[in-house]
């Protein structure tokens, strides 16, 4: 099945504590990028990826890392989280073409306490 | 600015009844334009996209959408809502010409559907 798979679904964690959220797509797709949404606010870019070890700062990558070693794989990582990144993060993936729509992960609420 | 405006943040029709949900958006030229549907508890999922052509698209699940130039709108509609419609639906645009593969959403529209 073609997927965007995110893991974990649930985190809680505590403030400056590094963590890792895993990203992987099985559909050969060349963009990939990560999205945070808060109520209110929408769906924001943290970061993208237009191939491997392509990436680029979205519109909110403060506090956020990302690497692109592989075309599947793209985690979003918090190197010292802080209680504003509190939110429910998506990863996405598409063809290299605008025209083509995202292919959206099932979210990962993320808590930082 | 770049913006997406959807005017309604919460809405609740009848079961069988039609549905409109508005969607306005602020660029620079005509971009591609997408309506997104996100069920409790899941990620989004297409639901239908514009990028030239015809300007009414017909999506998944019997929904379609009419892109008006001139309003600078994107409005979805459905002749007959199901229970199991109840969503929110998020309006987003792309640029034609942009490496940056970047999204603009709305702040979404919840759609309660009653009984």
């Amino acid at each position: 099945e073609a997927q965007v798979t995110q893991n974990p679904r649930y985190l809680i964690t505590v403030t400056g504590k590094k963590l890792t959220v895993t990203c992987s797509q099985n559909m050969n797709h060349e963009y990939m990028s990560w999205y945070r949404q808060d109520p209110g606010l929408g769906l924001r870019q943290i970061y993208y990826s237009m191939n491997v070890e392509v990436t680029d700062k979205g519109d909110v990558p403060e506090g956020y890392k990302v690497s692109r070693k592989e075309k599947r794989n793209f985690p979003l990582i918090l190197e010292s989280p802080s209680p504003n990144q509190t939110s429910l993060y998506f990863c996405a993936s598409r063809l290299a073409g605008a025209n083509y729509g995202y292919t959206f992960g099932s979210g990962t609420r993320l808590t930082v306490v | 600015a770049q913006s997406v405006t959807q005017p309604d943040i919460h809405i609740t029709v009848s079961e069988g009844a039609s549905l409109e949900l508005r969607c306005n958006y602020s660029y620079g030229a005509t971009p591609y334009l997408f309506w997104y549907v996100q069920s409790p508890g899941q990620g989004l999922q297409l639901l239908l996209k514009y990028f030239s052509g015809d300007t009414l698209v017909q999506g998944i699940k019997g929904f379609e959408a009419e892109f008006k130039r001139s309003q600078s709108s994107f409005n979805l509609r459905k002749p007959s809502v199901h229970w199991s419609d109840a969503a929110e639906y998020f309006c987003a645009v792309g640029a034609r010409s942009s490496n940056t593969g970047k999204l603009i959403f709305g702040q979404g529209t919840t759609l309660q559907v009653k009984p």
